[in-house]
């Protein structure tokens, strides 16, 4: 499979506890993204990364979040002391910066987290 | 009040049948507009990417419109089938001066499609 791979798929953690997800983007994607959606809603953007670099963030990324993309090409986003209200299905998505044409994100199937 | 808004909330339609969902954006400015398919527990897919200067956009049995004066877009599906059950979520999308994309996406139509 050469899509985006996010793991794990799903995630049961108890409030207060940190938990870590991982995304590994297609191949030479140099875009990653990390969305976040709640039920019955469309997904909300938290971050994202070209190469290395983290060049966006939004307000909704508190200082609980962190999000790293140490070599360019898988990511990591960690929630510190989770709280229930972080409940969620976290979304990568990556894309092939270029020039001309419009950016097209392939998304992966999401890590579901449940804060108990 | 949300940015990007679709009508109907749900939709159920007969296999054949053809169908048309409507999205209502505020968003601005906006480099384009997207539609995508999202399965239940799966990513979304995209479906179409128009820029504001284009009318129409197909791909297979879907076709976009978009009219950036009122601000309205649609997504018209003919010939449904069973498999094409499932969210379609309209998104707005805004480029960041360094590049990359910020995707708003509305909250969805749940589209069934029945035998």
């Amino acid at each position: 499979d050469t899509g985006v791979s996010q793991d794990p798929r799903h995630k049961i953690t108890k409030r207060g506890q940190n938990v870590t997800f991982r995304c590994d983007p297609i191949s030479e994607h140099n875009r990653l993204y990390w969305y976040r959606q709640t039920l019955g809603q469309g997904p909300e953007f938290l971050t994202y990364f070209q190469n290395e670099a983290q060049l966006e963030k939004s307000r909704l990324l508190s200082d609980r979040f962190s999000a790293e993309r140490p070599k360019g090409s898988f990511s990591t986003l960690e929630i510190q002391r989770t709280e229930q209200g972080d409940s969620a299905m976290y979304l990568c998505a990556s894309s092939l910066a270029r020039t001309g044409g419009e950016e097209k994100l392939f998304f992966g199937s999401g890590t579901q987290l449940s804060v108990l | 009040k949300n940015q990007v808004e679709q009508s109907p909330q749900s939709l159920i339609i007969l296999e054949g049948k053809n169908c048309t969902l409507q999205c209502n954006y505020t968003v601005s400015p906006f480099s384009n507009l997207r539609w995508y398919k999202q399965d239940t527990g799966r990513g979304p897919v995209s479906l179409t990417i128009m820029t504001f200067s284009e009318n129409t956009k197909s791909n297979g049995r879907y076709t976009a419109t978009l009219d950036a004066d009122t601000k309205q877009s649609s997504l018209h599906i003919t010939a449904s089938q069973l498999s094409d059950s499932a969210s379609y979520i309209c998104v707005v999308s805004f480029s960041f001066t360094g590049g990359g994309n910020k995707l708003t996406f509305g909250t969805g139509t749940q589209l069934k499609v029945e035998l």
